[in-house]
């Protein structure tokens, strides 16, 4: 059990928007440490979307947004896409676990 | 551009230990983090520790502490992964990733299958 979570899954039709939510405490991303997104298509590696709560990664389509508020975080994607379909995690750091940690993933399945 | 190569796939007996190398090239190695990040079958990504060769030593979850030693060579721009006391809940692709020194993961390896059965 992931201390970020995240529903397990979102979907949209194509041209909607979806949004992801990442959800922490106080030791998190409450504490102010920054959010960052990656997406996971099919048998492929992760890839950085979304670094630093809000600013997308070099050649990621404007189509993708990060915020943070509190203690959670939010992704969303405008305009779907069926190529967007991808499990996507969230990641910050946890200072009562000095270390790293990954939301539980959420999967996108555009109808 | 950064790129970071991993050591191909591995086979292991349960009880033994394995070591995953990960070469990063197009960048100052010695000034990334270098992240260790696994998915077991049908699960989702789990950040196992990492290192930051400019500080030397490496940091590690809680889940694995005991278990995972992380190390860097300097002059051949290499992480390494060493898991010991292997089990079947082991078997997963093995991710390296190297990033800023708050472990943000800007470039992935291809990912390393470790296979554990008997």
């Amino acid at each position: 059990q992931s201390v970020l979570t995240q529903p397990p899954s979102v979907s949209g039709a194509p041209g909607q928007r979806v949004t992801i939510s990442c959800t922490g405490s106080s030791s998190n991303i409450g504490a102010g440490y920054d959010v960052h997104w990656y997406q996971v298509l099919p048998g492929t590696a992760p890839k950085l979307l979304i670094y630093g709560n809000n600013n997308r990664a070099s050649g990621v389509p404007e189509r993708f947004s990060g915020s943070k508020s509190g203690t959670s975080a939010s992704l969303a994607i405008s305009g779907l896409q069926a190529e967007d379909e991808a499990d996507f995690y969230c990641q910050t750091y946890d200072s009562s676990l000095s270390g790293s940690v990954f939301g539980g993933g959420t999967k996108l399945t555009v109808l | 551009q950064v790129l970071v190569v991993q050591s191909g796939a591995e086979v292991k007996k349960p009880g033994s230990s394995v070591k995953v190398s990960c070469k990063t090239s197009g960048g100052v190695f010695s000034n990334f983090a270098t992240s260790w990040v696994r998915q077991a079958p049908g699960q989702g990504l789990e950040w196992m520790g990492g290192i930051i060769p400019i500080f030397g030593t490496g940091h590690y979850a809680q889940n694995f502490q005991g278990r995972v030693t992380i190390t860097a060579d300097e002059s051949t721009s290499t992480a390494f992964m060493e898991l010991t006391s292997l089990r079947s809940e082991d078997t997963a692709v093995y991710y390296c990733a190297a990033g800023d020194v708050n472990w943000r993961m800007d470039y992935w390896g291809q990912g390393t299958l470790v296979t554990v059965s008997s």
